[in-house]
């Protein structure tokens, strides 16, 4: 999980304001995730995406957006219509395949975003 | 939606003792069931993780075993050792090719000296 980063690690944002994170992975990983963790509270997913140019909703996808130029790189943008975006962003990368080990979803290291 | 409950939410034992966690899903097409260990702001690390067509699984002092009849699996870790604290998640996959996994609330675990 060492070659999944996320960047800011801390971000403030404006109430009115969008904000991308960024995640990246050099990995080769074709499957990407973004999920959203409340204090005390498991992941909920956010979007994912198996392939470039292709993703999927997740649980809570209200509010955010997603793009996959490039199979390395999965931004998220948190839009002002997310009502309490404040919150721990996880992203995690699953190679895909049909080999016993693709199962695995690795994490990045997070953003911690708050609204001012 | 499909979900997965986990419980105890909080659990905190002696030094040396053992502790369970447990998990039940709802998705009877799950296959894949992980568990993950996040400390205090860092990410989730994998620790164990079973598949359906084994019912245990063992890797030093953590062991997780899989109910799939009940739909309910669980963590086991003995001799446990302060730095064993920290929040532990079970997942369960879902959907084709596992492209989809639902976690568990979490449990904070505190191992005391």
């Amino acid at each position: 999980d060492g070659g999944i980063t996320q960047s800011p690690k801390y971000l403030f944002r404006k109430e009115g304001q969008n904000v991308t994170l960024s995640c990246e992975q050099n990995l080769n990983h074709d499957a990407m995730y973004w999920y959203r963790q409340d204090p005390g509270q498991g992941l909920r997913l956010i979007y994912y995406s198996q392939i470039v140019n292709d993703f999927q909703k997740g649980d809570i996808a209200e509010g955010y957006s997603v793009s996959r130029e490039k199979k390395e790189s999965f931004p998220l943008t948190v839009t002002s219509a997310q009502k309490n975006p404040t919150a721990f962003y996880l992203c995690a990368s699953r190679e895909t395949g049909h080999r016993i080990s693709t199962d695995t979803q690795y994490f990045g290291p997070g953003t911690r975003l708050t609204v001012l | 939606g499909e979900n997965v409950e986990q419980h105890p939410s909080t659990l905190s034992v002696q030094e040396g003792d053992s502790a369970v966690i447990k998990c039940t899903y709802s998705d009877s097409a799950s296959n894949y069931f992980p568990w993950y260990k996040q400390e205090l702001g860092k990410r989730p690390q994998l620790i164990i993780d079973i598949r359906s067509n084994v019912g245990e699984k063992k890797d030093q002092r953590i062991a997780v075993t899989l109910n799939k009849t009940a739909k309910h699996f669980s963590l086991h870790i003995t001799e446990t050792q302060p730095e064993d604290s920290a929040v532990y998640f079970c997942a369960a996959s879902i959907g084709d090719n596992n492209n989809d996994m639902r976690f568990g609330a979490g449990t904070r675990l505190t191992v005391k000296p």
